[in-house]
C-alpha cells in the first residue's frame, strides 16, 4: 500500500504571508498531482508533475517533484483569503488493471485570514 | 455536459437500507472512478471502469458495495444494507484517455459528490 504523508494537517496564516506544504512517500510515483477542494465540492486539479525534479509554476504557486519521484512541494507566495481550502497531493501509479490509481494523501487545510 | 453532475447531493439513510449514488460523467469520457472521502481525509479509490467494463474494483470495502456502468456513460453505486461506517462523500470522477496521453497521468474531473449520512 502507497502513503502519502502530508504536512503540515492544518495552516492558519495571515494574508500575504508564504507557505509551504509537503507531500512525503517511500514508494515511487510515475506522476504526482495537487488539487485543491472547498467545503461541499469535488477536489480540482491544479498540476500534474511527472519528471524527477520538475518545478511548475502556477501563479504564485510553485509546485515541485523531488528528484526520486517520491515527495513533492507547494509553495504559495502572498498568500490570499482564495487562496483557502483543502489542498490534496496525489500519487499515481500503473495499477495493472488498465488504469494509473491515484493514491491521495490527508490533504492540507489552509486557512488565509485577511 | 460540461461537468460531472452526481445525485443525490445529500442522502439520510437508516441503518440497513439499500442506496444507490449515481454519476452522470462528462460526455465522451471512456474512464470513470469512484471514491469515498470521510470527514477529514482524502478520497479513497473504490473502483475503476473503462467504457462499461469494471477493470479494478480492488477498493470496494465489502461485498455490499456494487458499482455497475452498463452503457459505457451513467454509472451507479449501490451501497446495500448501510451500516454508520459507510457515512461519507462518495465522489465519482471521469477522464479521457486523450487527456492521460497529452500529460502522462490521469486528468480526473470530479463531481461535487454525494453525501451518505447513516443514522
Amino acid at each position: 500500500t502507497q502513503l502519502l504523508e502530508q504536512s503540515p494537517q492544518f495552516l492558519s496564516i495571515q494574508e500575504g504571508e508564504n507557505l509551504t506544504v509537503y507531500c512525503n512517500s517511500s514508494s515511487v510515483f510515475s506522476s504526482l498531482q495537487w488539487y485543491r477542494q472547498e467545503p461541499g465540492e469535488g477536489p480540482v486539479l491544479l498540476v500534474t508533475v511527472v519528471t524527477g525534479g520538475e518545478v511548475k509554476k502556477l501563479k504564485r504557486l510553485t509546485f515541485q517533484f523531488g528528484d526520486a519521484r517520491k515527495d513533492s512541494s507547494l509553495h504559495i507566495t502572498a498568500a490570499q483569503p482564495g487562496d483557502t481550502g483543502l489542498y490534496l497531493c496525489a500519487g499515481s501509479t500503473y495499477s495493472g488493471a488498465g488504469s494509473y490509481q491515484l493514491t491521495f494523501g490527508k490533504g492540507t487545510k489552509l486557512s488565509v485570514i485577511p | 455536459g460540461a461537468g460531472v453532475s452526481q445525485s443525490p447531493r445529500y442522502k439520510v439513510a437508516k441503518r440497513g437500507q439499500d442506496v444507490a449514488l449515481r454519476c452522470d460523467p462528462i460526455s465522451g469520457h471512456v474512464s470513470l472512478f469512484w471514491y469515498q472521502q470521510a470527514l477529514g481525509q482524502g478520497p479513497e479509490f473504490l473502483t475503476y471502469f473503462q467504457n462499461e467494463a469494471q477493470l479494478d474494483k480492488s477498493g470496494l470495502p465489502s461485498d455490499r458495495f456494487f458499482a455497475e456502468r452498463p452503457e459505457g456513460s451513467v454509472s451507479t453505486l449501490k451501497i446495500q444494507r448501510t451500516q454508520q461506517e459507510d457515512s461519507a462523500v462518495y465522489l465519482c470522477a471521469s477522464s479521457s484517455l486523450r487527456d492521460r496521453r497529452a500529460s502522462g497521468a490521469n486528468v480526473l474531473t470530479f463531481g461535487a459528490g454525494s453525501r451518505l449520512t447513516v443514522l
